[in-house]
């Protein structure tokens, strides 16, 4: 089966403009979520999808960050404006409802670099 | 405090070497457990889950102790392609984030 596909692969922008990444789950999967790791730092939730609805977004770092999972299959997280400390690399998974636990499928990320 | 704290490292290591990495986690909460290896610049990967029971994947073994709120990898007879960061990852239950260490770095050398 396919894995989890994010899009673009990197992305610079200037400080000010908006980014829009994009990650397509695995076909059939429910679950759909976002983490990032800024420099230096651990990778971190920023929110879940069940479907097409926002289950858990408790890690969104503030309201520049726009998520949508419209028709429940792939996820757009769009940034703006982007902000320096907004660099980092965004990882997309996706998992199963049967596979609650038993960890989850990540893509290969989106290096964001903002200057 | 972190949530999950790990050695960052490096472990440098010989070819076919043991090493042993641990983790601990400060939400008793947590229900779920696992090992994440990830290569420089890639995705993070699932290396194993963790039970209570131990568990073990060929030359890796993963042990939980939960009243010590602590969790270990031991790989065995190293290898080179073992050189990655290994990340402790937990997850409490009823919620479906994961929560990481910053992980730990291991180089394996000829």
């Amino acid at each position: 089966e396919a894995g989890v596909t994010q899009f673009p692969s990197h992305s610079v922008i200037e400080k000010g403009q908006t980014v829009t990444l994009r990650c397509d789950p695995i076909s059939g999967h429910d679950n759909l979520y976002w983490y990032r790791r800024v420099m230096g730092k651990e990778i971190k939730f920023l929110l879940h999808f069940v479907k097409e609805s926002k289950q858990d977004e408790s890690g969104m770092p503030n309201n520049r960050f726009l998520a949508e999972r419209t028709g429940g299959t792939y996820s757009t997280l769009k940034v703006q404006p982007a902000e320096l400390e907004d660099s980092g690399v965004y990882f997309c998974a996706s998992s199963h409802a049967r596979t609650l636990g038993r960890g989850y499928t990540f893509g290969s990320g989106t290096r964001l670099t903002v200057v | 405090r972190k949530e999950v704290e790990q050695d960052p490292g490096p472990f440098n290591v010989p070819e076919g070497a043991t090493v042993a990495f641990n983790c601990t986690y400060s939400n008793s909460a947590s229900q779920s457990f696992f090992w994440y290896r990830q290569d420089c610049r890639k995705e993070p990967k699932l290396l194993m889950s963790v039970y209570s029971s131990g568990n073990e994947d060929g030359r890796f073994t993963a042990q939980l102790n939960r009243a010590s709120q602590y969790i270990s990898l031991l790989i065995r007879d190293s290898k080179l392609s073992d050189s990655a960061t290994y990340l402790c990852v937990v997850n409490e239950e009823g919620f479906q984030k994961l929560v990481f260490g910053t992980g730990t770095r291991l180089l394996v050398s000829p």
